[in-house]
């Protein structure tokens, strides 16, 4: 099936800096990238979609311009958490929609100290 | 979308056979159901698809009934392994359409010796 790199696993950062987690698809072209954060013990909920070469759709109460998404190829997406702050420690997966369907990235565990 | 309702947790023992059901009573005619797993600090891996009836592969088996207003995942003779959270979707066409997926709170599967 298709696969989905996703890089760093895990990160720690200091507060104030920004941290970028990127997302490769290894066999496909995505279309469409769907970028979620999870918090312990909670469900997967949803911060943007974006399209190759467009600008990303934010959801209701994520902030753009602190969560900054790149999506310049078919087969690369970066997402950047500017400015972290403890409150953005969370753990963010992206997932890729193309002809197969959704496959999800391995997920990236951000902590902010 | 079609909102999604499932229990919140089960728990099993080595060998038994597990089943989760999930609610969808607003699913569209053109709707497909689908079933994740997710491991803690992994992204969600795909299970099992159905649009009615019943559909089996090599880890599960998922059944739908005629008015498909829900769905019902079985796991065969489950392991300690099988422990994680199953989440059940429904989205557009076979593919999804490229559309965001809503994820409800998912079912917290332990399975014991």
């Amino acid at each position: 099936g298709a696969v989905v790199s996703q890089h760093p696993s895990w990160v720690i950062c200091k507060s104030g800096t920004s941290v970028k987690i990127e997302c490769r698809s290894l066999d496909f072209q995505a279309t469409t990238m769907f970028w979620y954060r999870q918090f312990p013990k909670q469900s997967l909920m949803l911060m943007a979609t974006s399209n190759e070469g467009s600008k990303a759709t934010y959801e209701q109460g994520v902030e753009k311009d602190k969560f900054l998404i790149n999506h310049a190829s078919l087969t690369l997406s970066t997402l950047t958490v500017t400015s972290a702050h403890p409150e953005d420690s969370s753990f963010y997966i992206c997932s890729e929609w193309g002809a197969n369907g959704y496959t999800f990235g391995s997920g990236t565990r951000l902590t902010v100290v | 979308l079609a909102k999604t309702t499932q229990p919140i947790s089960m728990d099993s023992y080595e060998g038994q056979e597990v089943n989760i059901t999930c609610s969808h009573n607003n699913i569209a005619t053109n709707d497909y159901i689908t079933w994740y797993q997710q491991f803690p600090s992994q992204g969600p891996r795909f299970i099992i698809q159905g649009y009615k009836t019943k559909v089996t592969n090599e880890v599960a088996s998922l059944f739908i009934p005629a008015d498909r207003k829900s769905s019902t995942l079985s796991l065969p003779r489950v392991s300690l392994s099988d422990t994680a959270v199953y989440y059940c979707l429904v989205a557009n066409g076979v593919t999804g359409g490229g559309n965001k997926l809503t994820f409800g709170t998912g079912t917290q599967l332990k399975v014991e010796l």
